[in-house]
């Protein structure tokens, strides 16, 4: 199984902080992660997959980068509406995997 | 607008079966792809099985031979038989769609359900 490993696991930040969070996966999974937005008691929300395709209706503050093994999530701009926990997730091979999340709080 | 809504979790005892389902509105299930992700504080987010349009399915080993997807047309609802349950097994368990828009990718899931709890305990 392909392994993702998220980094860091805790973040505490203010509004207005640029925000990076990063996945590194254990094999090549080409572009094949997506990112997730999960809130206490929520499903997760789709943010962006394809490793940089923004999903629709979610804000330009958010952006995906990466290939191969290293992936990087970026708030440029962190509103009070994303302190949430991120998830990454492979879709390169079965099983699908994701990683352990990144809890961002309010610092 | 879609819609998934599942039903059918529960407390059970270690060994015991439990039929999970997810009521889908807004698409058809059969022209889906669909899934079931369960979790857990501690172990986190895991894909446990999918299920094509074309009726292809795919399990996590975990609950390979354990676990059964599939799906009633006519209803418009996923099912998830899960047999010789686990404490392990214990979780929220998510059903999730691949398509958005009449376009399907496998592995981008763009729809969840709120999801329905299963605890395994004696």
């Amino acid at each position: 199984d392909i392994q993702l490993t998220q980094s860091p696991s805790t973040l505490s930040a203010s509004v207005g902080d640029r925000v990076t969070i990063t996945c590194r996966a254990s094999q090549t999974i080409s572009s094949s992660l997506a990112w997730y937005q999960q809130k206490p008691g929520k499903a997760p929300k789709l943010l962006i997959y394809h490793a940089s395709s923004l999903q629709s209706g979610v804000p330009s503050r958010f952006s995906g980068s990466g290939s191969g093994t290293e992936f990087t999530l970026t708030i440029s701009s962190l509103q009070p509406d994303d302190f949430a926990t991120y998830y990454c997730q492979q879709y390169n091979s079965y099983p699908y995997t994701f990683g352990q999340g990144t809890k961002v709080e309010i610092k | 607008e879609v819609q998934l809504v599942e039903s059918g979790g529960g407390l059970v005892q270690p060994g015991g079966s439990l039929r999970l389902s997810c009521a889908a509105s807004g698409f058809s299930v059969s022209t889906n792809y669909m899934s079931w992700v369960r979790q857990t504080p501690g172990k986190g987010l895991e894909w446990v099985s999918v299920i094509y349009s074309g009726g292809s399915t795919y399990y996590a080993d975990s609950v390979k031979g354990r676990f059964t997807i599939s799906r009633d047309n006519s209803n418009n609802t996923l099912h998830l038989q899960m047999n010789s349950l686990r404490a392990e097994d214990t979780a929220v368990y998510y059903c999730a769609s691949y398509c958005s828009g009449g376009s399907c990718y496998s592995g981008v899931i763009h729809y969840w359900g709120q999801g329905t709890l299963v605890t395994v305990s004696s």
